[in-house]
């Protein structure tokens, strides 16, 4: 079955630092893979999604992410926090054969002035 | 992208009751899911809602405590039975609008048993 692994429940960047949030897939085949935003009482939100076009994604609110094959990751980045970056992130990962869609544990993103 | 409507959006009931979570999209959609968002963790998946037929429920779920109907293209429902405050979450019912590619999700139930 697959899976994704989010290193790092926790993460803290000054604002205008970089964000890196990291993603790994277990899958022998190219999957689908997804990064989602929930901001606090609020629902959730695409990022945005690798659907085996270009390895390099571009999403919403200036965030972006490389899909490598080679380490089986997707690991979503800004170049610069805000302080309204401060939220939820979860990678998720389409199963090919029954298409549900499988969350990774989430990593808390907090953003310092 | 479809648009789904959740109610109720949130509850507080008391334990031992149940509470049936109502989800309508607005398009034909083939593939129906319902998620648990416990507080402060990740979406797990509770079951895939099969029009015609029994749900299919991912592992640590059972019927008997969340019931799911889907009558049709555009509807389906989640029972959570005889509850008690541990299944105090959030409850989110998703679409797939695309093989694959293209996920839905409404708004979610907030659910308090006390």
């Amino acid at each position: 079955a697959q899976s994704v692994t989010q290193l790092g429940s926790h993460v803290s960047v000054s604002e205008g630092a970089l964000v890196l949030l990291r993603c790994n897939y277990s899958s022998s085949v190219p999957p689908y893979l997804f990064w989602y935003v929930q901001y606090p009482n609020q629902g959730l939100q695409l990022l945005l999604k690798y659907t085996s076009a270009a390895t390099l994604v571009k999403g919403i609110n200036g965030f972006e992410a490389e899909f490598k094959k080679s380490e089986t990751s997707f690991h979503l980045t800004k170049p610069s926090a805000h302080m309204s970056d401060a939220a939820e992130y979860f990678c998720a990962v389409s199963d090919g054969d029954t298409d549900k869609l499988i969350f990774g544990t989430g990593t808390r993103l907090q953003v310092f002035p | 992208s479809a648009v789904i409507s959740q109610k109720p959006s949130r509850d507080i009931c008391q334990r031992g009751t149940s509470l049936t979570i109502q989800c309508q999209v607005d398009s034909q959609v083939t593939m129906m899911f319902w998620y648990r968002q416990q507080p402060g963790q990740s979406l797990t998946l509770i079951a895939t809602a099969n029009q015609g037929s029994e749900a299919t429920y991912e592992s640590g779920f059972v019927i008997d405590k969340f019931p799911i109907s889907r009558p049709n293209l555009t509807f389906s429902t989640l029972t959570v039975s005889n509850m008690s405050p541990e299944d105090s979450s959030i409850y989110l019912c998703s679409v797939e609008t695309r093989t694959g590619t293209g996920y839905t999700f409404g708004s979610g139930t907030r659910l308090t048993v006390v």
